[in-house]
């Protein structure tokens, strides 16, 4: 069945870099755009990224713009979140998302990954 | 990129029906109709109920439904059901080809 596992989380100091991976499996990754949404604990779901099929086209929310960076390697079914700079109101669970296609909405969401940001 | 509005709770008794609003503007919610609508219990992952406004996936009850309407969109659940107290959240695609989510509004079902 169609499924997201993402791993690369963890406790990490102000200032520092993770590199977030998702591994798809189930459907034609290389057929669909992914996202990356964060949710704080106890809060709302926040939107981060979003990268073509192709990986041609990137686009970020303000508040991670020039800090985050989005990825995928379609011959290993696999799509990345490089997160640098990070800032304790980094902290949150990073959901892997499928779009429905072109980067318009998610579809399906991974079980997430916790990243903490703590001195 | 502002947050959709949505009101922060709603609560309603079983077998009643309540509506969820989702405002935002001219270049999300009023521009396009790539609406959709999050359904997340508490600890578990979202689950898609309404996608491009109206459309129900398969599987999702058809007690759900979505509507929209100038710069705002709705979430309107009948028939309330115990199960259906969770978190719901609307999103929108944007003029900008980015994503936004609404603050989310916690359905309580009395």
């Amino acid at each position: 069945q169609v499924q997201l596992v993402e791993s690369g989380g963890g406790v990490v100091q102000p200032g520092r870099s993770l590199r977030l991976s998702c591994a798809a499996s189930g459907f034609i990754f290389s057929s669909y755009g992914m996202h990356w949404v964060r949710q704080a604990p106890g809060k709302g779901l926040e939107w981060v990224a979003v990268i073509s099929n192709d990986g041609s086209r990137k686009y970020y929310a303000d508040s991670v713009k020039g800090r985050f960076t989005i990825s995928r390697d379609n011959s290993k079914n696999t799509l990345y979140l490089q997160v640098n700079s990070l800032r304790p109101e980094d902290t949150a669970v990073y959901y892997c998302a499928k779009d429905v296609s072109s980067g318009y909405y998610v579809v399906l969401w991974g079980q997430g990954t916790l990243v903490t940001v703590s001195s | 990129q502002s947050a959709l509005t949505q009101p922060a709770s709603v609560s309603a008794s079983p077998g009643q029906s309540i509506t969820i609003s989702c405002t935002g503007g001219s270049s999300d919610v009023g521009y396009y109709n790539y609406v959709s609508w999050y359904q997340q219990h508490p600890g578990q992952v979202p689950k898609l109920m309404i996608y491009e406004v109206t459309n129900r996936p398969s599987g999702v009850s058809d007690r759900f439904s979505g509507s929209k309407s100038g710069n705002t969109a709705s979430l309107t659940i009948s028939g309330l059901q115990a199960e259906d107290e969770a978190d719901y959240y609307c999103s929108s695609y944007t003029t900008s080809s980015t994503v936004v989510f609404g603050g989310g509004t916690k359905l309580t079902v009395l």
